[in-house]
């Protein structure tokens, strides 16, 4: 089955820096998808990319649509420390389910 | 907040009881997608619902079964319950009738098999 690469697991990183997390695919998708899920909830959409090549802002996130539909990557610039969660790439089939196939996510850390 | 909620919170079982979670969808959407989140891993989907009869299936097997009402909102019920079953379980929701639409998750039941 589908099965996505997101890297890296862990970063721990100093407030104010930027970070970059990305993911791979064996597969094509449609759309991609990042998500932060914070303890004690389900995630939350940051980011929807439906085309390839395509870059998307959203406010200090950007990120990218490979241009082979097969990968993705996040930036996030100048963390602050409300960044700190699990963050998850995500490939959506069109299809008739338009089930998401999760990442297995990157754990984001903020050192004061 | 996305106004999907499920119930309960947390649930705790034992091996071979049977379970049953709750989602109510956003106002407005028809389709519920049901997922299962392992600790430390990325959620799995489990199958969907659109307009109360199941729309796709991932890899579990036939002891997870659902329902979708009709105002839309979803059950999700596991049998002969099994200790790999311990899980955060998540609905989500989304408008139905398009292919690619955005899905709103809930925050999620955490399921407890001892």
């Amino acid at each position: 089955g589908q099965q996505l690469n997101q890297s890296p697991q862990s970063m721990f990183i100093q407030e104010g820096e930027d970070v970059s997390m990305n993911c791979t695919s064996s597969s094509i998708f449609n759309t991609w998808l990042w998500y932060k899920q914070d303890p004690g909830e389900g995630p939350v959409l940051l980011i929807a990319l439906y085309k390839a090549g395509e870059l998307t802002s959203n406010g200090r996130l950007t990120a990218q649509f490979g241009i082979t539909r097969k990968d993705s990557f996040l930036n996030i610039s100048a963390s602050i420390p409300s960044d700190v969660g699990i963050y998850f790439c995500a490939g959506q089939l069109v299809d008739r389910d338009d089930k998401i196939i999760f990442g297995k996510g990157t754990r984001l850390h903020i050192l004061p | 907040e996305t106004g999907v909620t499920q119930s309960p919170t947390h649930l705790i079982k034992t091996r071979g009881q049977q379970v049953t979670l709750r989602c109510s969808s956003q106002s407005g959407h028809n389709t519920v997608s049901w997922y299962q989140q392992a600790l430390g891993q990325g959620p799995q989907f489990i199958f969907q619902y659109y307009r109360e009869e199941e729309n796709g299936r991932g890899n579990f097997p036939p002891r997870f079964s659902g329902l979708q009402f009709p105002n839309y909102s979803s059950e999700l019920n596991v049998n002969a319950l099994e200790l790999d079953d311990s899980a955060l379980y998540l609905c989500a929701s989304s408008l139905g009738g398009a292919y690619g639409d955005t899905q709103y998750f809930g925050p999620g039941t955490r399921l407890t098999v001892l």
